[in-house]
């Protein structure tokens, strides 16, 4: 059982340049969601997903996409990177009401 | 829209000390309620949850909480901290009404000299 894994754990990218983060756990949680932690600014909600085929909006969802084909994976699209995207973001996933499953994280940086 | 507040950014204790970080959370509906860990290059891990009954719950490595609904509050506390306790804690509420986000608060780093 390997709960919620990240891939990769560390990128750089540069301005302009697209990529995908990866997620996926096998827990068969219905809720998958995505945060980025900056220092001061805690945890905040990029997008999250309470089942296959539905994704919606958190606090921060600019400059990301998201997608739900399967319940076990999640990925997040970068589609132009920007400085102010660099910070190590976390996938996390939950039966409903349950506490959040976290992965290891993912450190991103753009210049 | 809903806030979660963590007053204290930086805590310096003690090994020994005792422990009591604040955490408030601005909604008034049914809530549940968590503390979370995140030790140094590592990923948030759950310390304890509160989703209905006592108030005061206990969790893993001698922490606990209580519960306050009338200060919307979920205080955590440990009586002696050890120095592998240094980690950034974070408070978190789930609002049972809507659908399953979380909101957590900033943080707040705690480092323990031996």
């Amino acid at each position: 059982n390997a709960g919620v894994t990240q891939t990769p754990k560390f990128q750089v990218l540069k301005t302009g340049q697209s990529m995908t983060l990866q997620c996926a756990q096998d827990m068969n949680h219905e809720y998958m969601s995505w945060y980025r932690q900056d220092p001061g600014m805690g945890l905040r909600l990029i997008h999250y997903s309470v089942g296959a085929g539905i994704t919606d909006q958190g606090e921060v969802p600019n400059g990301y996409n998201v997608s739900r084909s399967t319940t076990e994976d999640f990925p997040l699209r970068l589609l132009s990177a920007a400085p102010s995207q660099t910070s190590v973001y976390f996938c996390a996933s939950s039966y409903s009401r349950s506490p959040l499953h976290f992965g290891n994280g993912t450190r991103l940086t753009v210049t | 829209a809903q806030s979660v507040s963590q007053h204290n950014h930086h805590v310096i204790l003690s090994e020994a000390a005792s422990l009591e970080l604040g955490c408030n959370y601005s909604y008034g509906g049914t809530v549940n309620l968590f503390w979370y860990v995140q030790y140094p290059g590592q990923h948030l891990q759950l310390l304890l949850k509160y989703f209905s009954g006592d108030p005061l719950v206990k969790g893993i490595k001698g922490f606990e909480a209580e519960f306050i609904k009338s200060k919307f509050s979920f205080n955590l506390r440990k009586p002696s901290v050890q120095w592998s306790d240094t980690a950034e804690y974070f408070c978190a509420v789930n609002i049972r009404d809507t659908g399953n986000q979380f909101y957590f608060g900033t943080g707040t780093s705690l480092t323990v000299i031996p």
